[in-house]
């Protein structure tokens, strides 16, 4: 099925370092979504974009939507082990009559206390 | 504020039989998407629902097949099923804008097991 490209595939940090994330892709979007998903739950979302341009927070959480409309970023700033899990990007394709969200292949995030 | 709700939380099938999983949407929500999401992999969009009718499909078989209450809940069913299908199924509710951009909000997923 069809998936965004998102980078870095996994990693691995020291518990107050900040960690980025992207997804990117040759579409363009009209909204970005960024979710978390622990094992065996489903995804919570962190925060939503709706600009191209957009940067919005959620406490340590920043997410940026990207100028081209084509990609996104997430930076978590001084992690925590509660941050571990896999985060999503999801974009929505800017074509008339599209609702449907494409999500990114996932970031595991380990953080080592 | 009640979230989105999900039921079963797990499930075994054998191939060749059907099943139908159901979700609650979040209060005040009134579409319905559903998601496949194979192990490792991301979520891929199944159809959505809107106004008691399919709205927009994905490249899943006609043996997936959906449908909307009035009261917004929906019901995923799958039939004839495969080994493939084993997954995580999530359901994800929005409210319809105007315009496309909807924020989904997913419930905590069906657990699909297929021997």
């Amino acid at each position: 099925g069809q998936q965004l490209n998102q980078s870095p595939q996994s990693m691995f940090i020291q518990e107050g370092e900040d960690v980025s994330m992207n997804c990117t892709s040759s579409s363009i979007f009209n909204t970005w979504l960024w979710y978390k998903q622990d094992p065996g739950e489903g995804p919570v979302l962190l925060i939503a974009l709706y600009k191209a341009g957009e940067l919005t927070s959620n406490g340590r959480l920043t997410a940026q939507f990207g100028i081209t409309r084509k990609d996104s970023f997430l930076n978590i700033s001084a992690s925590i082990p509660s941050d571990v899990g896999i985060y999503f990007c999801a974009g929505q394709p800017a074509k008339s009559g599209t609702y449907k969200y494409i999500f990114g292949t996932g970031t595991r995030l380990k953080v080592l206390a | 504020d009640a979230g989105v709700t999900q039921s079963p939380t797990h499930l075994i099938k054998t191939r060749g039989q059907q099943v139908t999983l159901r979700c609650s949407p979040k209060s005040g929500h009134d579409t319905v998407s559903w998601y496949q999401q194979a192990l490792g992999q991301g979520p891929q969009f199944i159809f959505q629902y809107y106004e008691e009718e399919e709205r927009q499909r994905g490249n899943f078989p006609d043996r997936f097949s959906g449908h909307q209450f009035p009261n917004y809940s929906s019901e995923l069913n799958v039939n004839a099923l495969l080994l493939g299908d084993s997954a995580l199924y999530l359901c994800a509710s929005s409210l319809k804008q105007r315009g496309y951009q909807e924020t989904q909000y997913f419930g905590p997923g069906t657990r699909l097991l297929v021997l």
